[in-house]
């Protein structure tokens, strides 16, 4: 079962920043945030993850909050095609447990 | 570089049918996965492959499904025979460790009638 807990959508307004929440309140030591994106009819695409650090590239911003019971993804000038589905993972990181373990998501609709 | 490719992009079979997807790998990743994605759910794990090792199969039907990964590359799922229930999106990615991102291909989309 999923690690995280989602809402199931979100809207954002073009050019204003997404701010994705996830809660991962039984988050081991050892496990890392991950999220994907899932825009219709393609595959999964990687985004970004990190462990303690706020993390940042060129597609988005990870904040991850002390207790690294929650995170937030952020994207900081939302377009219409960033419309897709947003999940966030919980994986261990390295040995057979390394699987990514999707959730149901949040659907982000960017609107004009 | 070239991503994560499976064929056919679409297929429509009969129940009791069996069918074949395939999955070329990212150059270099050792890592191979395949999901199962029904509409309006996230993607479920059906296999992880280490190189040819099916390292993790657990929620793999074997009753009717089967999935190989010969010389540590190309990978095939099939299904013999084929239900009313296996219409989905079927998945592959790859990724360079178990440990690292991993990419997705477009999918197979497979409608039982």
């Amino acid at each position: 079962d999923a690690k995280t807990t989602q809402p199931p959508s979100m809207d954002c307004a073009e050019g204003r920043a997404a701010n994705l929440p996830c809660n991962h309140s039984t988050i081991s030591g050892n496990e890392y945030v991950y999220w994907y994106r899932q825009i219709h009819s393609q595959g999964p695409q990687y985004i970004i993850h990190g462990l303690k650090n706020n993390e940042t590239n060129e597609m988005a911003s990870l904040i991850i909050t002390e207790d690294r019971k929650s995170s937030t993804l952020i994207l900081p000038h939302a377009t219409l095609r960033d419309t897709a589905v947003y999940y966030c993972i919980v994986r261990v990181a390295g040995g057979s447990q390394g699987n990514l373990i999707f959730g149901k998501g949040t659907k982000l609709s960017v609107k004009p | 570089e070239a991503g994560v490719v499976q064929s056919p992009r679409y297929k429509i079979i009969e129940k009791k049918q069996p069918v074949a997807f395939w999955c070329n790998p990212i150059s270099g990743h050792n890592t191979l996965y395949w999901y199962l994605q029904n509409l309006g759910q996230g993607p479920e794990l059906l296999i992880r492959y280490e190189n040819e090792e099916a390292v993790d199969d657990s929620q793999l039907p074997k009753d009717r499904f089967s999935a190989e990964r010969l010389k540590g590359v190309d990978s095939t799922l099939k299904i013999q025979p084929a239900e009313l229930g296996d219409s989905a999106v079927y998945l592959c990615a790859s990724s360079r460790r178990v440990d690292t991102e991993a990419f997705f291909g477009q999918g197979t989309r497979l409608t039982v009638v």
